[in-house]
C-alpha cells in the first residue's frame, strides 16, 4: 500500500519570506512524486514532479521540491512567497512499478496562507 | 477548448433523479479518472480507464456508473444518490504510454454536486 502524509493543515507565511510545505510518503517500490495546487472552486493544477534524476526539481510559478529518499520526503519550497500563492496544496505519490494507468495517492492537503 | 473540461459545473439533484456528468480531455491522453473530493477528506479515486477499458473500481457504490466510449470522453451516470454523495467530482487524464508518457494527471475544474 502507498500513502502520503502532509502533517500541517495550514502554513502561514508573510509575503517575501520563504515557504515550505511538508510531505512524507510511503511506497513499496520506487516513488513517483507530485505536487498539485488547488484554488477555490477549481480543479487541481499540476506544479511539479519527481520521476528520476536530480533530487531538486523545479516547477511552475517559482516552486521547487527536494526528493529525500532516506527521509522519504518531498517538501515543496519557494524562496519568496506571494499573496497569490495562497491556495490548497496536495502532495501525491505513485509506485513506479504499477501498470499503465497510474493510481495516485494524495495527501489531505495543506492550506497555504500568505499575508502582506 | 484546451485541457480537461467538465460539464455541468454545478448540479443540484434530488435523491430520485438520474443525471450524468461529462468529462472531455483534449490532450490525447490514454488514461482517464474520476475522483471525489469531499470537505476534510483526502481525494478519493473512484474509477480508472485505460484506452477506454476500466482498470480500477475503487469499491464505488453501484449508484455511480461510469462510461468511457472513447479515450477522450468519460461520463459518470448518477441515480438514487444520497446526501452524503454531495461533493466536488473531478475528472483527470494522463499519458502513460509511448514517447509522450509523463505520468502526471491533468484535472478538469470539477462538478459541484449537491444531493437534496
Amino acid at each position: 500500500a502507498q500513502s502520503v502524509a502532509q502533517p500541517e493543515d495550514q502554513v502561514n507565511v508573510a509575503e517575501g519570506n520563504p515557504l515550505t510545505v511538508k510531505c512524507t510518503y510511503s511506497v513499496s517500490g520506487n516513488p513517483y512524486l507530485f505536487w498539485y495546487v488547488q484554488y477555490p472552486n477549481r480543479g487541481l493544477q499540476f506544479l511539479l514532479k519527481y520521476i528520476t534524476g536530480d533530487n531538486l526539481v523545479k516547477g511552475s510559478y517559482g516552486f521547487e521540491a527536494e526528493f529525500n529518499k532516506s527521509q522519504t520526503s518531498f517538501h515543496l519550497k519557494k524562496p519568496s512567497a506571494l499573496v497569490s500563492d495562497s491556495a490548497l496544496y496536495f502532495c501525491a505519490v505513485r509506485d513506479a512499478n504499477t501498470g499503465t494507468a497510474s493510481k495516485l495517492t494524495f495527501g489531505t492537503g495543506t492550506r497555504l496562507q500568505v499575508t502582506l | 477548448e484546451t485541457g480537461v473540461t467538465q460539464t455541468p459545473r454545478h448540479l443540484v439533484m434530488g435523491m430520485t433523479n438520474k443525471k450524468s456528468l461529462k468529462c472531455e480531455q483534449h490532450l490525447g491522453h490514454n488514461a482517464m479518472y474520476w475522483y471525489k473530493q469531499s470537505a476534510k477528506k483526502p481525494l478519493e479515486l473512484m474509477f480508472v480507464y485505460n484506452f477506454k477499458e476500466q482498470t480500477e473500481n475503487n469499491s464505488v457504490p453501484s449508484r455511480f456508473s461510469p462510461e468511457c466510449p472513447n479515450s477522450s470522453h468519460l461520463f459518470l451516470h448518477l441515480h438514487t444518490l444520497q446526501p452524503e454523495d454531495s461533493a466536488l467530482y473531478l475528472c483527470a487524464s494522463s499519458q502513460e504510454v509511448g514517447e509522450g508518457r509523463a505520468y502526471e494527471q491533468y484535472f478538469g475544474p470539477g462538478t459541484r454536486l449537491t444531493v437534496t
